[in-house]
């Protein structure tokens, strides 16, 4: 089966920084998808990163402060800007279509940030 | 609107078998999901059910009701290594778009 990677695993930023997550895939994939999963709750979809055109965001979530980029088949990053508090929580890339499954969706290890 | 239910937390010992369940009300349906997740790990694949009935995958098994918007997780045989939280995720109009439970915290004693 395929390998997803984050980079980095695990950040402290100051309020006001911004952070860049890497996700890469070692196969191409068609969809890939970035959660948020803040302290003991559930995953929150952000974004669906679309390759060579601008995110698809969910409702509550705007481009400003979450820019994606999806250069290929097997990269994508997710930005968090301008950082508060409020951002602490882990960030997970997933990608569907792997190991023959259809529709069934992947995830990386996540990266678990927090913001002082 | 989106709504995924499922237990908070639950309990159950070594060797026993232990059901956890899911209601959903989603706009559309494609399909229904379940993930793993071990603390500070990401969440791993475990079955998905797409028609109604049961799909079993060893000591995993998952059941659908799409006429009740029901779905439970059945596993059999618990281990110590079971303990986790399971996530329900139901698939919606869009076969892309997850709709996630908060997931249901499982603690397997011996």
């Amino acid at each position: 089966s395929a390998v997803i990677s984050q980079k980095p695993s695990r950040d402290i930023c100051q309020r006001g920084t911004s952070l860049t997550i890497q996700c890469q895939v070692d196969s191409q994939v068609t969809m890939m998808f970035w959660y948020r999963q803040q302290p003991g709750q559930s995953l929150t979809l952000i974004a669906t990163a679309n390759q060579g055109s601008e995110a698809t965001y969910e409702s509550g979530f705007v481009i400003d402060k979450f820019p994606i980029s999806r250069p290929n088949l097997t990269f994508s990053t997710l930005t968090v800007s301008n950082m508060s508090p409020e951002d602490s929580s882990i960030y997970l890339c997933s990608v569907d279509g792997l190991a023959g499954v259809p529709d069934t969706q992947y995830f990386g290890p996540g990266t678990r940030l927090t913001v002082l | 609107g989106q709504n995924i239910d499922q237990p908070t937390e639950m309990t159950a010992t070594e060797g026993a078998i232990v059901q956890i369940n899911c209601t959903y009300q989603t706009s559309g349906f494609n399909g229904l999901f379940w993930y793993q997740q071990h603390a500070g790990e990401a969440p791993t694949f475990l079955s998905y059910n797409v028609l109604d009935g049961l799909e079993e995958k060893g000591r995993f098994s998952s059941f659908l009701s799409r006429s009740k918007g029901y779905s439970y997780l059945l596993l059999k045989e618990l281990q110590m290594k079971d303990s986790a939280s399971y996530l329900c995720a139901s698939m919606g109009d869009n076969f892309n778009k997850f709709y996630f439970g908060s997931g249901t915290k499982l603690n397997v004693k011996p």
